[in-house]
Parts: C-alpha cells; sequence; structure tokens
C-alpha cells in the first residue's frame, strides 16, 4: 500500500548545528517528494520539493536528496536557527491517479539556544 | 498568505450535527485537495477534485462529502458528527496536477472543528 515513514519523531539540537530528517516510501513508481514545515496551530507551509528525475536539491540552508533505489529521501538544515523549530512532514505522491499525497508522520525539531 | 482561503476559522459544535467548511483554492488554480489533521492520525488525505470533478479519494468517511463548483471553490460537508471528528481541516491548492509534471500543492489556514 501507499505508505511514507519518517525518523526521528523527535529532534533536538544546538542551534548552529545541522539537521536531519529521513523519510522512506513504499511505491518506487513515487515521482514527487515535497516537504512541508508546521509551526504550532499554523498551515503546512512548503519548503522544499524534489521529482524522481533529480537525486539533490538545495535553497539556502535548506537541501533534499533523494535516492530512488533504496526509495528514501531526506531533509538537510544546516546553520540551524530557533526559527527552525516546528514540525516538519515529509510526503510523497504515489501514481494512481490524481495528485495525492501521502504524509509522513511528522518530525518535531527543537532547535536550542 | 498562501492564496487559500478557508472559513470559518473555527467552529464548535455538537454531536450529530452537520457544518459545511468552505474552501476557495488560489488565483489560477484548478485543483483542490482535502486533508485531516487530527493529534493521533497525522494529516490525511481525504479527496481531491479538479476542475468540478472528483478526480481521487482517500479514506474518507461516507458521513463525509465534498463538491467543487464552478467558480471552482469547494465545500466539504460533515455530517453526524461524532467527538472524533474534531480536528483541523486543510484545504489546499494546485494548478492542474497532470500537466507538466506534479505541481506543488498549497495550504489554507485550515479550519478547527470542536465536537462537544
Amino acid at each position: 500500500g501507499e505508505n511514507v515513514e519518517q525518523h526521528p519523531s523527535t529532534l533536538s539540537v544546538q542551534e548552529g548545528d545541522s539537521a536531519v530528517i529521513k523519510c522512506t516510501y513504499s511505491d518506487s513508481a513515487s515521482n514527487y517528494f515535497p516537504w512541508y514545515k508546521q509551526e504550532l496551530g499554523k498551515r503546512p507551509q512548503l519548503i522544499i520539493d524534489i521529482r524522481s528525475n533529480v537525486g539533490e536539491k538545495k535553497d539556502q540552508r535548506i537541501a533534499v536528496t533523494l535516492n530512488k533505489t533504496a526509495k528514501h529521501f531526506s531533509l538537510h538544515i544546516t546553520e540551524t536557527q530557533p526559527e527552525d523549530s516546528a514540525v516538519y512532514f515529509c510526503a510523497a505522491r504515489f501514481t494512481g491517479g490524481g495528485n495525492k499525497l501521502t504524509f509522513g508522520t511528522g518530525t518535531q525539531l527543537k532547535v536550542e539556544l | 498568505d498562501s492564496g487559500v482561503t478557508q472559513t470559518p476559522k473555527h467552529l464548535i459544535t455538537a454531536t450529530g450535527q452537520r457544518v459545511t467548511l468552505r474552501c476557495s483554492p488560489r488565483s489560477g488554480d484548478l485543483s483542490v485537495y482535502w486533508y485531516q489533521q487530527s493529534l493521533d492520525q497525522g494529516l490525511q488525505f481525504l479527496i481531491q477534485y479538479y476542475n468540478g470533478e472528483e478526480r481521487a479519494k482517500g479514506n474518507i468517511l461516507e458521513r463525509f462529502s465534498a463538491q467543487q463548483f464552478p467558480d471552482l471553490h469547494s465545500e466539504l460537508n460533515l455530517s453526524s458528527l461524532e467527538l472524533g471528528d474534531s480536528a483541523l481541516y486543510f484545504c489546499a491548492s494546485s494548478v492542474d496536477p497532470e500537466q507538466g509534471g506534479n505541481q506543488p500543492q498549497h495550504f489554507g489556514d485550515g479550519t478547527r472543528l470542536s465536537i462537544l
């Protein structure tokens, strides 16, 4: 079935350190992988996405890598700042009609001073 | 501001009642998606409409229904409400899911539904 697993569920880092969140997906035909940041009580906000025809994408302090063979993708945040503290969700678009996203269970990132 | 508008922001009602949540997509977006977010279930896809037609369906209960109107706004109807329906309901929109690759989905601010 369509499944996305996300680890870790919580992550605590010191300000300035890097943070890495990993996701695996079940359908090898999946071709689109967005990452969302959600602050408490607010909407999920798209921060970066990657399509299956590339292996890596970077936007300032945020990067995403994709390993299609292993069916996993990761979010990398460098030089973390307190405002990076939030819940991060990975997602995958599975084939089979429509454009629905299946989300991971989320990672609570806390950046400590 | 994502450009996706959801109303109302908060809704408090009782078990057994019926409510309607409304979503206006971003200008130019043809697809609307509904998601439910509860504490123990994360973000769950409910249903997608594209240009007025149902495109994909997730684990949406039979008590729930949706539609997309000619002006592209969408409504999610929840009936015979139960305590477990308390959640944040998000609407998202995208341009055209079948056009030239995958299109990002942008979320509205959500409707917080509380069932008493």
